[in-house]
């Protein structure tokens, strides 16, 4: 069954920390995506990526670095965290833009 | 501002009732899909419905496309205490840039 691994699922860290969110797919899909979720502003679109090296900006850039190492794997760097980067972060896949994605269960980060 | 809108914060039902979210968008789509998010899960894709398509079904589910009036409205027959979830529909606008905009989102409760 296709499926989209998020890890780790829960991340504390400290304002100035360094984090990475991992992601993997088994999907065999050339799009994966970084999201976060936030209540009132729903799921914005941080970073995402057509393929193995590629990089796309998305709505809320700021603050983020994404990197694409292989087709599975899509990685989103915090490199100097802030509380404003509090949320919860989903990556999801797809065949292609506009087609249906495939989301992972989301990682909850706090920093404080 | 969003590209894609449901039009309810929240709708509470009984088991068994009928219940349709409706949602708008603001450009010309190539197609619009409808997922649900339960709680603590990641969003689930429900229907996709393309822009020559004026009504798909899925079991339960129901999902319309007016692109005159630039709505979309999902209905969900014979309603369950597990399709309680926030409902999002979703476009990308016409392009195949892998962009895909979330609304904010309906909270349905369905009661017992």
């Amino acid at each position: 069954e296709a499926a989209v691994t998020q890890s780790p699922r829960n991340k504390v860290t400290v304002t100035g920390g360094n984090v990475t969110l991992s992601c993997r797919q088994t999907n065999s899909h050339n799009y994966m995506y970084w999201y976060r979720q936030d209540t009132g502003h729903g799921l914005r679109l941080i970073h995402y990526s057509y393929g193995a090296g590629n990089l796309q900006i998305g709505d809320v850039p700021d603050g983020y670095k994404a990197t694409r190492t292989t087709q599975e794997d899509f990685f989103l760097l915090l490199e100097l965290a802030s509380p404003s980067q509090t949320s919860l972060y989903f990556c999801a896949s797809s065949v292609q833009g506009n087609s249906d994605y495939t989301f992972g269960s989301g990682t909850r980060l706090l920093v404080i | 501002s969003q590209l894609a809108e449901e039009n309810s914060w929240a709708l509470s039902v009984h088991e068994g009732e009928s219940v349709t979210v409706n949602c708008s968008y603001k450009t010309s789509i190539t197609a619009l899909q409808w997922y649900r998010q339960k709680s603590g899960k990641g969003p689930a894709q429900l229907i996709l419905i393309r822009s020559n398509e004026r009504e798909k079904r899925n079991g339960r589910l129901r999902a319309t496309l007016d692109t005159s009036s630039q709505s979309s409205s999902l209905s969900i027959t014979a309603t369950r205490c597990e399709d309680t979830a926030v409902y999002f529909c979703a476009t990308g606008g016409t392009g195949n840039t892998g962009k895909l905009i979330f609304g904010l989102g309906t909270t349905l409760q369905v009661q017992p």
